[in-house]
């Protein structure tokens, strides 16, 4: 069964402090690997798509890298509205009867960032 | 280009009651997904549809959620009867293909059995 564990559950940082989110997975073939932020009473809203060991995104303060076993989502010199939750989740490779379609979520980590 | 829609944003009954969620997806997105996150947990899968078919429903509870999406465009989800453990965010997805492509979420719809 794909698995998908984030760390630290919530996270404070001081503005301008920089730090990274952890996303450990396990799953039979990973298709893709997925970050999104959500924010409080909206849908989660996406940021990157890694599909194999070694890419990296950027995307304005946030970068997302991936290895076989983990991603990691780097926040530089961060923002207040860089407060939210983040999410990640993977998609597996279809076959062994595992939909090809479904995500699998992690259960985010809560990044609060103070002024 | 308008997103994913849901409605209601909020709805409230009583246990054994039945509600109906709806879902409109991004206009030419084929697949549809249905997902769900109750409080304190992760958000899983309930369900996929590519166009009107069911492609996936291994993540539904029971037998007493339905969904269906005729015609390949908007899709309901109904609970009937209502238990207090189905109280939670549904949360919906569209995309365009099945494989890679990012899903784009709704806003979820709150849901509270008391």
């Amino acid at each position: 069964e794909d698995q998908v564990t984030q760390s630290p559950e919530a996270l404070r940082l001081q503005e301008g402090e920089s730090s990274s989110l952890n996303c450990s997975y396990t799953v039979s073939g990973l298709r893709g690997l997925f970050w999104y932020r959500q924010d409080p009473g909206k849908g989660p809203e996406f940021l990157f798509t890694l599909y194999s060991a070694g890419e990296e995104k950027e995307k304005e303060r946030l970068k997302a890298t991936l290895t076989k076993k983990e991603s990691f989502l780097h926040i530089t010199a961060p923002k207040p509205e860089d407060s939210a939750t983040y999410l990640c989740a993977v998609q597996a490779s279809p076959g062994g009867g595992t939909s090809y379609g479904k995500l699998t979520f992690g259960q985010g980590t809560i990044l609060t960032v103070h002024p | 280009e308008a997103g994913v829609t849901q409605f209601p944003s909020h709805s409230v009954i009583e246990k054994g009651q039945t509600v109906t969620l709806r879902c409109d997806p991004i206009s030419g997105h084929d697949n549809l997904y249905w997902y769900r996150r109750v409080m304190g947990k992760e958000i899983k899968f309930l369900l996929h549809f590519v166009k009107e078919s069911k492609q996936d429903e291994s993540g539904m509870p029971n037998n007493r959620f339905l969904a269906e999406r005729t015609g390949g465009t908007y899709s309901t989800l109904k609970v009937q009867p209502a238990e207090l453990e189905d109280s939670g965010v549904y949360f919906c997805a569209s995309s365009l293909t099945s494989g890679r492509e990012t899903q784009y979420f709704g806003p979820g719809t709150r849901l509270l059995v008391l």
